[in-house]
């Protein structure tokens, strides 16, 4: 089965600087991977996704990030921060069933905290 | 057009009874998931539903039982309550079938007392 580790569990940053948050998965033959954002007191909201192509995915509010097999990583990056980025981060993984099925596995989050 | 709802968006119970959360999918979305997210954690995947049938299922407890009805839309019930099983629970949604995209709700947040 597939698992996601997030390194960090909370990212510190000022305002306008830029940041990354990290995200390894397990290895596995084929991958499909997702980075969620989450606002205090709502649901997930999708940032990005790669599911083939090009390794550098780009998304919503001005984040990116980059796809590496070697590496089993896929970094999420914003090369300038807003307070309004406050929020938790999920990076997640799609994992098929036996019956071919598939469910997300989510890593255990990043907060990330935009300071003025 | 609708995105996936969830209701009620809170709901406070007590040890040892019982609860039903629901879910409606997006327009046109046939499959419904359900992910319980713990107070600091990542959402775990509970179970999955498709064409009315339970397709795939989390490490969870018998006490976790869910219901797909012809018009797609879901309930998750839970039994005998623990306070442990207070979360918040997400519905997701994707069409044709248990596919790659999954589309969120907003949730509804239990609270066990």
């Amino acid at each position: 089965a597939q698992s996601v580790t997030q390194l960090d569990s909370q990212v510190p940053v000022f305002e306008e600087a830029p940041v990354e948050l990290r995200c390894n998965y397990s290895s596995s033959v084929s991958v499909y991977l997702f980075w969620y954002v989450q606002y205090p007191n709502q649901g997930l909201q999708l940032l990005l996704k790669y599911l083939s192509g090009s390794t550098l995915v780009k998304g919503i509010n001005g984040f990116e990030a980059e796809f590496n097999k070697s590496q089993t990583s896929f970094h999420l990056r914003k090369p300038s921060v807003h307070i309004s980025d406050t929020a938790e981060y999920f990076c997640a993984v799609s994992d098929v069933g036996t019956s071919g099925t598939y469910k997300y596995i989510f890593g255990t989050g990043t907060r990330l905290k935009v300071l003025a | 057009d609708a995105g996936v709802t969830q209701s009620p968006t809170h709901l406070i119970k007590t040890r040892g009874q019982q609860v039903t959360l629901r879910c409606s999918p997006k327009s046109g979305h046939d499959t419904v998931s359900w992910y319980q997210q713990a107070l600091g954690q990542g959402p775990q995947f509970i179970f999955q539903y498709y064409e009315e049938e339970e397709r795939q299922r989390g490490n969870f407890p018998d006490r976790f039982s869910g219901h797909q009805f012809p018009n797609y839309s879901s309930e998750l019930n839970v039994n005998a309550l623990l306070l442990g099983d207070s979360a918040l629970y997400l519905c997701a949604s994707s069409l044709g079938g248990p596919q790659l995209l999954q589309y969120f709700g907003a949730g509804t947040r239990l609270s066990v007392l």
